[in-house]
């Protein structure tokens, strides 16, 4: 059972554009949860990361939108750059650190210039 | 920021061969490491949870005598890949955490195996 739902499978965006990234979730047991950016031949990067008492939360140019009642959440990548092609995935646990993450089947970003 | 290392980067070894995998906490100390698989354009599937001083609790369809982990001290767990087939071929990544509260999980950059 795949506890975590993502999408799009690849993303194309146009340098400066908005990069969306969606994310559903089906366990409520779930507390925390992660995006993390990962290059080819590289383990994944912690990007940002939200708990659900917040709907909202920014870094940079990366924010977190989340939405507790739909079980939804979402990253957005703001003036998108070429180096931010990568593939990110979201992922959720519950608490942070010593609990496995699940992750979801990632998305493939391509920022043309 | 915490450090997660993982050696070796990339290992390519004859059928039958077993093959271990390490992966340090630099510079912190982790008392629990994961350990995933990854294949190719493909999510993170979790194999098994490490505990430093006890055995390792596997996920569902992992076989643990395929692959055996040890956690000897609070930086070291080890993966190791017993007589090893083409199918076992994958991208093996670990993370750990510090131990302080709300600390997210920090990965190594993964060891690909390749079986021939």
């Amino acid at each position: 059972q795949q506890q975590v739902k993502q999408s799009p499978q690849s993303l194309i965006v146009q340098k400066g554009g908005i990069s969306i990234i969606n994310c559903a979730y089906e366990n409520t047991a779930f507390d925390y949860f992660p995006w993390y950016q990962q290059f080819p031949g590289k383990g994944p990067a912690l990007l940002i990361a939200i708990r659900p008492d917040v709907s909202e939360k920014k870094e940079g140019r990366f924010t977190i939108s989340f939405n507790k009642s739909a079980k939804q959440f979402s990253l957005h990548i703001m003036d998108s750059q070429p180096g931010d092609s990568a593939t990110y995935f979201c992922a959720a646990s519950m608490g942070t650190g010593r609990r496995a993450l699940t992750f979801g089947s990632g998305t493939r970003l391509q920022v043309q210039p | 920021g915490a450090v997660v290392s993982q050696h070796p980067s990339w290992v390519i070894c004859k059928s039958g061969t077993s093959v271990k995998i390490e992966c340090r906490s630099l510079d912190f100390q982790a008392t629990t490491m994961f350990w995933y698989r990854q294949f190719p354009k493909q999510s993170l599937m979790l194999m098994a949870t490490s505990n430093e001083g006890s055995k390792a609790t596997y996920e569902q369809g992992v076989e643990k005598d395929k692959f055996l982990i040890n956690h000897a001290s609070l930086t070291l767990s080890t993966l190791t890949v017993t007589s090893a087939h083409p199918e076992d071929s994958s991208f093996y990544i670990c993370s750990a955490t510090e131990p302080r509260l709300n600390q997210p999980q920090h990965f190594g950059d993964g060891t690909r195996l390749s079986i021939l």
